[in-house]
């Protein structure tokens, strides 16, 4: 267990609609970092979040967003679903940059 | 769980056996270097990390091989075992940032 916590664990949504994921890191960590993983693409880094504020943004389509709270938890929204949205989402944390970063176990995301 | 990266580099190794897994790194200003493990339906698993100033650096049965010249980092790993079948990624790091760029994958099957 990597102490980040992922919710839902699976979830299965119609086209066209929005979906949040949740994501709670290890305890003490500030940066947070979202991954997109689908079977053609592997592991594709979409946005990082440190102490609540974006740090670098990776291949994120407009229609996601991401936020971080202060409570250090994040969001990340997922808006206009398409069917090749479908993939696992994982949610990292470490400590701050140059730190090693753990994953969580992802959510599995089906959009039909 | 399901499988993702389907279309991956397979390593088949006898039970016993040493192991060997490859990455070919693409930015030669990366400073940092991580191999994760990732069974299936689980998350990235964090295994071993070197710094560009390393050639070398060893853990419990892995051993992870860094050559600058050719941009090439290599996981090692002794005496295989059944636990050790999963996907096994590197992961480079620039300096500035903690963004970190995946390679494909390679999947590790172990014959007993």
């Amino acid at each position: 267990d990597s102490g980040v916590t992922q919710t839902p664990k699976h979830l299965i949504t119609a086209t066209g609609q929005r979906v949040t994921l949740r994501c709670s890191p290890r305890s003490g960590d500030l940066s947070v970092y979202w991954y997109q993983q689908s079977l053609d693409q592997g592991l594709q880094f979409l946005i990082q979040y440190y102490n609540g504020e974006e740090r670098a943004k990776g291949n994120i389509l407009e229609r996601f967003s991401a936020q971080q709270f202060p409570d250090l938890h994040s969001e990340l929204n997922l808006s206009s679903l398409e069917l090749g949205d479908s993939a696992l989402y994982f949610c990292a944390s470490s400590v701050s940059t140059g730190n090693t970063i753990y994953f969580g176990e992802g959510s599995w995301l089906t959009v039909v | 769980g399901e499988s993702v990266g389907l279309h991956l580099p397979t390593l088949s190794v006898q039970e016993g056996d040493n192991s060997i897994i490859n990455c070919a790194y693409s930015n030669s200003a990366s400073d940092y270097f991580i191999w994760y493990k990732q069974e299936s339906g689980k998350g990235p698993q964090f295994i071993i990390d070197i710094r560009s100033n390393m050639d070398k650096r060893q853990g419990q049965r892995v051993t992870v091989l860094l050559n600058k010249t050719v941009k090439h980092l290599s996981l090692q790993i002794a005496a295989t075992q059944p636990g050790d079948s999963a996907v096994y990624f590197c992961a480079e790091e620039k300096a500035a940032g903690n963004k970190l760029t995946f390679g494909g994958g390679t999947r590790v099957l172990v014959k007993p």
